[in-house]
């Protein structure tokens, strides 16, 4: 079957840095995307990896290791209002998106 | 500014009294999506529509229907909400079909079924 692991909810200092896991499992790989969910707002997008290694975009980089069905988001120089959902979505091979639960971020002063 | 927009965001609606939710948007783009998220939960895709062609997921609920008049609005039908259909209700578009297109996301409708 197909699944998207992450870990349920993570607490991080303001200012500090926060690295999110997802592992996947799917038919076939496209790609993983990773949105910002607040709480009772939509989903929005924050990355897109194809390719093996880190992209970096402004406080925020995404990381993917096909070989070991791995992607983390880093999170630098956090803030108050990056508390948040993070969802982890692998993309299979009939470019069906697969997402994972989310997790919740919780910033603390 | 070019977007995604659903209403009403929050809905209230009796056990049993069909309740229609509605999306429209101005980007433009070729894919419609709606998708049902409980609490703490992934997403799970209900329908999507690629131009007018509509895709139903396998496991979607036949009280469940959905409509497309034109390339701007979408609508979702529950034809008889029970208590297990309480949730946040996302539509969402993307430019194409090829799925590496990012979805853009409304708003939002949190339903409520009393």
């Amino acid at each position: 079957g197909q699944n998207i692991d992450q870990p349920t909810e993570m607490t991080a200092t303001e200012g500090a840095i926060v690295q999110i896991n997802c592992t996947y499992q799917t038919s076939g790989f496209n790609g993983l995307f990773w949105y910002q969910q607040h709480a009772g707002e939509a989903p929005t997008f924050l990355s897109y990896n194809v390719l093996d290694g880190l992209e970096e975009k402004g406080r925020f980089s995404s990381f993917l290791s096909r070989s070991k069905g791995y992607s983390y988001l880093l999170l630098k120089e956090l803030q108050m209002k990056d508390s948040a959902s993070y969802l982890c979505a692998g993309l299979d091979s009939n470019y069906q998106l697969i997402w994972g639960a989310g997790t919740k971020l919780i910033i603390k002063p | 500014d070019a977007m995604v927009i659903q209403n009403p965001r929050y809905q209230v609606t009796q056990f049993g009294k069909p309740v229609t939710l509605s999306c429209s948007q101005t980007l433009n783009h070729n894919v419609m999506y709606w998708y049902q998220q409980k609490s703490s939960q992934a997403p799970k895709l209900l329908f999507h529509y690629y131009d007018k062609d509509f895709n139903n997921e396998a496991d979607t609920p036949d009280n469940f229907q959905s409509r497309r008049p034109n390339t701007s609005f979408c609508f979702l039908d529950i034809r008889s909400p029970g208590l297990g259909d309480a949730a946040m209700y996302l539509c969402a578009t993307s430019r194409d079909g090829q799925g590496y297109s990012p979805l853009h996301f409304g708003n939002g409708t949190r339903l409520t079924v009393t």
